[in-house]
């Protein structure tokens, strides 16, 4: 069983679309976390959640939006997508003091 | 910012021990170093971590100086599948602190 699992795996969508990344965790956890991954290879933390509500949000733009309608998930809505959004996205999940455990990755490609 | 200052790259031969360094000098008296990987085209995965005893666990064994301030990843034996980078993360126990990553070491075990 998958503990974090993301979908998509890939996506390739044209600039200005709005596209959506879903994230599920079955560990039982209260927090979750958005990672972006660039070109650079920089994993670089956008979003964290617990139990439901935003506690980190680092500086990303607004044209990014998690939603977390339980705490076993926390989805990424990414509105008029720019060439510059093209990474690999992580989504991961911790409980409190534990270790985080991330998912395999959401390759989006922006053309 | 990443707290920790790790070699660019490695090289280990195959069913050597690699050693992987890390230096976190500001390290905080809460702060626990952990140690995670990304195996190429996957999600980061938790090594092992600790706060000043030295551990080990099926994966690895951590090292730490008696004044915190540098670390040593060791894997006993490594193998081809042990390819990937490492990265070194000084983190407050508790709460809900994400994981802020460096570069990392790119460790390539040679057959």
């Amino acid at each position: 069983d998958t503990a974090v699992s993301q979908t998509p795996k890939y996506l390739v969508t044209q600039m200005g679309n709005d596209k959506s990344i879903k994230c599920e965790q079955n560990l039982g956890h209260d927090t979750m976390y958005w990672y972006k991954q660039d070109s650079k290879k920089f994993l670089k933390i956008m979003f964290s959640y617990n139990n439901k509500e935003l506690i980190i949000n680092e500086t990303v733009p607004n044209r990014f939006s998690p939603k977390s309608p339980d705490k076993a998930h926390l989805n990424l809505h990414i509105n008029s997508l720019e060439l510059g959004d093209s990474a690999v996205y992580f989504c991961a999940s911790s409980q409190v003091i534990n270790t985080i455990y991330f998912g395999e990755g959401s390759w989006l490609t922006v053309v | 910012d990443a707290k920790t200052t790790q070699p660019p790259s490695m090289d280990c031969a195959e069913g050597r021990a690699a050693n992987l360094p890390c230096n976190h000098s500001t390290i905080s008296g809460n702060e626990y170093v952990y140690w995670y990987r990304q195996i190429h085209s996957q999600g980061p995965q938790y090594i092992i971590h600790g706060l000043k005893n030295n551990e080990t666990n099926e994966m690895a064994s951590l090292i730490i100086t008696e004044d915190r301030k540098s670390s040593t990843l060791i894997l006993p034996h490594a193998t081809l599948r042990d390819t990937a980078v490492y990265y070194c993360i000084v983190r407050v126990a508790g709460g809900n602190t994400p994981l802020v990553f460096g570069k990392g070491t790119r460790l390539s075990v040679i057959a």
